[in-house]
């Protein structure tokens, strides 16, 4: 079964830095593009950016773009997305999916919230 | 990478159809057949219901079918049942790497 665990969520004020994770298994990890898309309360999926299977290419939206980074541990079968300066507008619950090979995320995490606020 | 459009409601009787616009640009859902659809219940992951435009994951009832026509997609879900009342996203590839999704529409069965 596939399993996609986020963690790392928290509260956090403006400007400050949070890594969220996710832990991934029940299918080989190295072998998917994955995501992260975000999900601000109340508010409509946003997504937020890729990286390929080796995490050789990666890409993000322009709303995140200089600020975030996405990675991940392919020994570890952790996806990771590090956010640095960050904004109120960036408070969200962040979900990990894994991409179906066919340009959408198939499996979903429950996703973890992260607060921007002083 | 503005979000594609979506009504924000719409509604059928148990037995009904019901069918969803996402309207985008010839950037995004007009240049690909790379659209999928999610469904997502209140306080739940979002769950893939339709992806390259028409085509449904093993185990998604075939009550749910996609199109496509120009810039502008549409997911049609038939004979509705109570447990399809649930928040809709559209998403499209949309070059470089990068995806935008709906604004979402809420489906209300009556």
């Amino acid at each position: 079964e596939v399993q996609l665990v986020e963690s790392g969520g928290g509260l956090v004020q403006p400007g400050g830095s949070l890594r969220l994770s996710c832990a991934a298994s029940g299918f080989t990890f190295s072998s998917y593009w994955m995501h992260w898309v975000r999900q601000a309360p109340g508010k409509g999926l946003v997504w937020v950016s890729r990286i390929n299977s080796d995490g050789s290419s990666t890409s993000y939206a322009d709303s995140v773009k200089g600020r975030f980074t996405i990675s991940r541990d392919n020994a570890k079968n952790t996806l990771y997305l590090q956010m640095n300066s960050l904004r109120a507008e960036d408070t969200a619950v962040y979900y990990c999916a894994r991409d179906s090979g066919h340009y959408a995320p198939d499996y979903w995490g429950q996703g973890t919230l992260v607060t921007v606020s002083s | 990478q503005s979000a594609l459009t979506q009504p924000p409601s719409a509604s059928g009787s148990p037995g009904q159809s019901v069918t969803i616009s996402c309207t985008g640009t010839s950037s995004d859902v007009g240049g690909y057949n790379y659209v999928s659809w999610y469904q997502q219940h209140p306080g739940k992951a979002p769950k893939l219901m339709i992806y390259e435009v028409s085509k449904r994951p093993s185990g998604v009832p075939d009550r749910f079918s996609g199109s496509k026509s120009g810039n502008t997609a549409s997911l049609t879900v038939s004979g509705l049942q109570a447990e399809d009342e649930a928040d809709y996203y559209c998403s499209s590839y949309a070059g470089s790497n990068s995806y935008v999704f709906g604004t979402g529409t809420k489906v209300t069965v009556l």
